[in-house]
């Protein structure tokens, strides 16, 4: 079935950098944007941005530019987010999510997200 | 982008019916068809149980139901069940490929 399976959790100090990685299995991983959302201990959801695995384009949340990449490896159906310069407030479990679009206005949106990743918690602490 | 409001809780009892709102702007929910909205358990990944405002997909009860008006959305949940306790969180297309999410809604089942 479809799937995806992100990295374990990961401990870093403030002013760290983090990779999290997500791999697809299931689909054609080229097909689908792969988005990645954030969730801070009991808060709620924080879009980060989303990256097209065939051409590798990345559109990022304005809180997101320039701390964060998004990249991919088509050999391995698997996309990596990695955020530098951390803080106590990047503390959160991130979740990679498929995008399925829709054409609006005569280009491509995002509609809606499924399936998820199970989520890898980064805990940034001194 | 602001996150789209929605109530911090909503409580109803077994069998009731129980809406939650989320409001955006013009440019989000006012001006496209693309609200979603998921379920999310504690500890656990979100779970889609609303698209393009008003469609389900066909693993989820019929149960939940979506509608829009001007620049709010709703779901609604009716013949409330213990398992429907959860979190739940509408998100909008808003423009300029971007997305925001609401800041979520606890529904307790009492």
């Amino acid at each position: 079935q479809e799937q995806l399976v992100q990295s374990g959790a990961e401990v870093k100090k403030p002013g760290a950098s983090v990779r999290v990685s997500c791999q697809a299995s299931g689909y054609n991983f080229t097909d689908f944007d792969v988005n990645w959302v954030r969730q801070a201990p009991g808060q709620g959801l924080e879009w980060m941005g989303w990256m097209n695995p065939k051409s590798g384009n990345t559109v990022f949340a304005q809180n997101f530019q320039g701390r964060v990449t998004m990249t991919r490896d088509t050999s391995t159906d698997t996309a990596y987010m990695e955020m530098i310069n951390l803080r106590s407030e990047d503390t959160a479990v991130y979740y990679c999510a498929r995008a399925v679009l829709s054409v609006s206005g005569g280009k491509y949106v995002i509609n809606w997200f499924g399936p998820w990743g199970q989520g890898t918690l980064v805990a940034v602490s001194s | 982008q602001s996150a789209l409001t929605q109530p911090a809780s909503v409580s109803g009892s077994i069998g009731q019916s129980i809406t939650i709102s989320c409001t955006g702007t013009n440019s989000d929910i006012g001006s496209y068809d693309l609200v979603s909205w998921y379920r999310q358990y504690p500890g656990k990944p979100p779970k889609l149980m609303i698209y393009e405002v008003t469609k389900r997909p066909k693993s989820v009860s019929d149960r939940f139901s979506g509608s829009k008006s001007g620049n709010t959305a709703s779901l609604t949940i009716s013949g409330l069940q213990s398992e429907d306790e959860a979190d739940f969180y509408c998100s909008s297309y808003a423009g300029s490929s971007t997305l925001v999410f609401g800041g979520g809604t606890k529904v307790t089942v009492l």
